[in-house]
């Protein structure tokens, strides 16, 4: 059973360019959620994070906007660069701020051209 | 290079062997996380240490898995009797022990089975 469903699969992006990345998730015990970056032969690593009492967050050019009521968070990625060029999980966790459990989406893989 | 460290890097087996893997956290995190990342998926969660204590396990750790953190510092994951559904990059992660503590990922360890 798939509880985090992400979307687009790939997304191309020219440089400059907004990318953005939708998931919903299924379980209201979520808690928290999480966005990692994986590059090819690399493990996961944590872009930013967000719990549900908030609707937005913001690091750098790296934003998590979240609607609670709609069960729906995104990732939005301003002045895109090509060195953003990797693949991007959401995730989710009914235990705040920690690793355990967490629920991955499948994953999409951004490219961003020149 | 104090990151999580993972052996070996790729591994490839006969079908109905067994393997073990081992991951060396940050030392001083306390938490320690097994995940299976088959391509194109996002991670599983597997199984979670805090210190010597196994808290969690997943349905997904049949009884042909088992995984230890003696004296709470590595952890190893074995499978017996390997099948060729196992074939994944299986990813190791530690933490602190904290509200909002990140987790970090090894680069993985891949395993084909044959």
């Amino acid at each position: 059973q798939q509880q985090v469903k992400q979307s687009p699969q790939s997304l191309i992006v020219q440089k400059g360019g907004i990318s953005i990345i939708n998931c919903a998730y299924e379980n209201t015990a979520f808690d928290y959620f999480p966005w990692y970056q994986q590059f090819p032969g690399k493990g996961p690593a944590l872009l930013i994070a967000i719990r549900p009492d908030v609707s937005e967050k913001k690091e750098g050019r790296f934003t998590i906007s979240f609607n609670k009521s709609a069960k729906q968070f995104s990732l939005h990625i301003m002045d895109s660069q090509p060195g953003d060029s990797a693949t991007y999980f959401c995730a989710a966790s009914p235990y705040t701020g920690t690793a355990s459990k967490l629920t991955f989406g499948t994953g999409t893989r951004l490219q961003v051209t020149l | 290079d104090t990151g999580v460290s993972q052996d070996p890097r790729h591994k490839i087996t006969k079908r109905g062997q067994n393997v073990t893997f081992r991951c060396d956290p940050i030392s001083e995190h306390n938490r320690l996380y097994w995940y299976r990342q088959t391509l194109g998926q996002g991670p599983e969660f597997l199984t979670y240490f805090q210190n010597e204590a196994q808290l969690e396990k997943s349905r997904l750790l049949s009884d042909r898995f088992s995984a230890e953190r003696p004296k709470g510092s590595f952890s190893t994951l074995e499978i017996q009797r390997t099948e060729q559904g196992d074939s994944a990059m299986y990813l190791c992660a530690s933490s602190p022990q904290g509200f909002g503590t990140e987790a970090f990922f090894g680069q993985g360890t891949r395993l084909t089975v044959v």
